[in-house]
């Protein structure tokens, strides 16, 4: 089994406040993509990074893949109570080569 | 367009009761699995379907059927529900290709007693 890893597990922060979190393999990504799960909600996908060192940029999120594809970093710029969440990063292929991430559990207190 | 239904919303059964978890997309998704979410762990593919009348295991595939009769419907059953499949279920959709948005419903949450 490949594993991600992510950290922090749980992050509580004030409104206005900047974060980072991470997620790591052992392995090569091929491509990488984030989701973001609401409370009662299924999870619904940010973004897609495909190319090492590659940059997104999602209003106040920016999204960074590593230049040996085998990590990346969620950026929170200004942080909202509507940010709050589980983010998932997930190792993508064909729908039997998903594998997630445990999560990050963003919690933007106003 | 709807997108990817789920019902019920919640269910609780005792240990030994069957039940089927219902899954419907209308986006003509070739594409479709159930995956099961533990708190720490994720989320683990149960079963998947590339088409109609084409299914495959999982990570987690024991305790559940599931078949593929049409494109829209993906329904997942429990045969003898076990208080370890406790969780919530969650059934997604996309076109198959590698890197291609995953559409998942809202969840189905299971109390097995």
């Amino acid at each position: 089994t490949q594993l991600l890893e992510q950290s922090p597990q749980f992050l509580s922060i004030q409104e206005g406040e900047n974060l980072t979190v991470y997620c790591n393999s052992s392995s090569v990504f091929s491509s990488l993509q984030w989701y973001r799960q609401e409370p009662g909600e299924g999870p619904v996908l940010l973004v897609t990074v495909v190319t090492g060192g590659e940059v997104k940029k999602l209003k106040r999120l920016t999204f960074q893949f590593g230049d040996a594809r085998k990590d990346s970093s969620l950026h929170i710029t200004a942080a909202q109570p509507g940010d709050t969440g589980l983010y998932l990063c997930v190792r993508c292929g064909s729908a039997r080569q998903l594998t997630f991430g445990s999560g990050t559990q963003l919690t933007v207190l106003p | 367009n709807a997108g990817v239904t789920q019902t019920p919303k919640f269910q609780v059964l005792k240990t030994g009761q069957s039940m089927t978890l219902q899954c419907a997309q209308d986006m003509n998704h070739e594409y479709m699995s159930w995956y099961r979410q533990d708190p720490g762990m994720g989320l683990r593919l149960i079963h998947y379907s590339v088409g109609a009348g084409i299914t495959d295991q999982g990570e987690v595939p024991n305790g559940y059927n599931v078949s593929r009769s049409t494109t829209e419907d993906f329904p997942l059953r429990l045969l003898s529900a076990a208080p370890s499949q406790t969780s919530v279920y969650f059934c997604a959709s996309s076109s198959g290709r590698p890197q291609e948005t995953q559409y998942f419903g809202p969840g189905t949450r299971l109390l097995v007693l």
